[in-house]
């Protein structure tokens, strides 16, 4: 049972314009969301994340919007340069009385283009 | 420098044979956790440890088995039990109960099962 999705697979976005990451969750007891970034052979760096309770936070080029009606949330990165290409995880997290472990989606692969 | 290490970076295995693969923090977070990446699926969580002494099965614990003596120190051992241990395994730690903090990732180790 995949609680949280991310329905693309990959996603091509020139350098400059805005990339839009997305992801859907089905469990509505989730308190927070996170996104990392991930390079080849190496372990996932985290980038931004955001309470239940809010539906946007910003950070720099980095924006993530919640969506709790629709179980919906995405990462806006603008400008978008060509660092920026790399495996995007997005990641949930419910806070129970002795656990806070993550629950990771399967990861979108950005490329930005020159 | 605070951070976590996974040793080694690449291991090979004979089938039927255990091996224990190393993580080791100096962040003093309370909070360890093992996580499986496999090609086309996110990172699967194989067991989480929020304080010495003890840990929890995650949702792929099966085959696996870790301990928890020292704060610093999480070790995963992958026993012959594992049908299909082949894989990236990628040690964690955060600080335990902060609301929405994040994981920080070690570097990984590539297991191959030949």
């Amino acid at each position: 049972d995949q609680q949280v999705k991310q329905n693309s697979p990959s996603l091509s976005v020139q350098e400059g314009r805005i990339s839009i990451l997305n992801c859907d969750y089905t469990n509505s007891m989730f308190d927070y969301f996170l996104w990392y970034k991930k390079y080849p052979a190496e372990g996932p760096t985290f980038l931004i994340s955001i309470s239940s309770i809010k539906d946007k936070n910003e950070d720099g080029r980095f924006t993530v919007f919640l969506n709790k009606s629709a179980k919906h949330l995405s990462l806006h990165i603008v400008p978008s340069q060509p660092g920026d290409s790399a495996v995007y995880f997005c990641a949930a997290q419910r806070l129970t009385g002795t656990a806070s472990k993550l629950t990771f989606g399967t990861g979108t692969r950005l490329q930005v283009t020159l | 420098d605070g951070g976590i290490t996974q040793s080694p970076k690449y291991l090979f295995r004979k089938e039927g044979q255990n091996v224990t693969l190393s993580c080791e923090q100096n962040l003093n977070h309370d909070a360890m956790y093992w996580y499986r990446q496999d090609p086309g699926q996110g990172l699967r969580l194989i067991y989480y440890s929020q304080i010495v002494n003890d840990f929890q099965k995650g949702d792929i614990a099966e085959g696996y088995s870790v301990s928890r003596e020292k704060k610093e120190s999480f070790p995963l051992t992958v026993t012959s039990a594992q049908k299909n241990p082949t894989a990236f395994y990628l040690c964690a730690s955060s600080i335990g109960w902060t609301r929405g903090e994040e994981a920080f990732f070690g570097q990984g180790t590539r297991l191959t099962v030949v």
